[in-house]
């Protein structure tokens, strides 16, 4: 299985900050790597596919990037409503596999 | 509209059968380029992928549980049905189903998820 790693876990930023979070693959995915936001309670929803395309309706302060086996996904304007857990996956090979999730904290 | 929701039982005991239907509207199961997918959830922890039946039926599984589950699907009822035997408290979870397209390889539509809790 390929394995994926995010950092940071979890992070505290204010509103109006710019957020990055980073996803490492064990092997290379070419771009095959999309981006969850999970809110409290609720279901994934998907933010980013295959490394930086906007899924839409999601707003453009979210953005993606990266290829191979380093990806990032960057908030560019923190808002109050970002409050989530984050997953990145990749779809390359199956069994598609999930990073452990970074929890977005807003001071 | 596309929506997706789980339905099966919420409390299973040790060793048994867990089957779970995904029904799903506003797609069609027999499009090209367009799957359904199983992720789980264990309280507090991160998904977990678990099976994926495309379109024209072929099927994948999670290796670490292949022997153990069966995907299905019934396109004229688009329903999904997934089937996980020999059930263990480990296997406690929120387990979704959402749809996959081919194109993107993501999944863009979640159901709401389903708790199953396995205890005796």
């Amino acid at each position: 299985d390929i394995q994926m790693t995010q950092s940071p876990s979890s992070l505290s930023a204010s509103v109006g900050d710019r957020v990055t979070i980073t996803c490492r693959s064990s092997q290379s995915i070419i771009s095959y790597l999309n981006w969850y936001q999970q809110k409290p309670g609720k279901a994934p929803k998907l933010l980013i596919y295959a490394a930086s395309n906007l899924q839409s309706g999601v707003p453009s302060r979210f953005s993606g990037s990266g290829s191979g086996t380093d990806f990032t996904l960057t908030i560019s304007s923190l808002q109050p409503e970002d409050l989530a857990t984050y997953y990145c996956e990749q779809s390359y090979s199956t069994p598609w596999t999930f990073g452990q999730g970074t929890k977005v904290e807003i001071k | 509209q596309i929506t997706l929701k789980e339905s099966g039982p919420t409390l299973v005991k040790p060793t048994q059968t867990l089957t779970l239907t995904c029904t799903f509207s506003g797609f069609s199961l027999s499009t090209s380029g367009v799957g359904v997918g199983w992720i789980r959830q264990p309280p507090g922890k991160a998904l977990e992928w678990l099976a994926l039946i495309y379109w024209d039926d072929d099927k994948r599984y999670s290796p670490s549980l292949k022997s153990r589950l069966t995907i299905t699907k019934d396109t004229s009822k688009n329903q999904v049905v997934l089937t996980m035997t020999n059930m263990d408290p480990v296997d406690t979870a929120t387990y979704y189903c959402a749809r996959m397209l081919a194109g993107s390889t993501s999944q863009d539509y979640w159901g709401q998820g389903t708790l199953v809790t396995v205890s005796s």
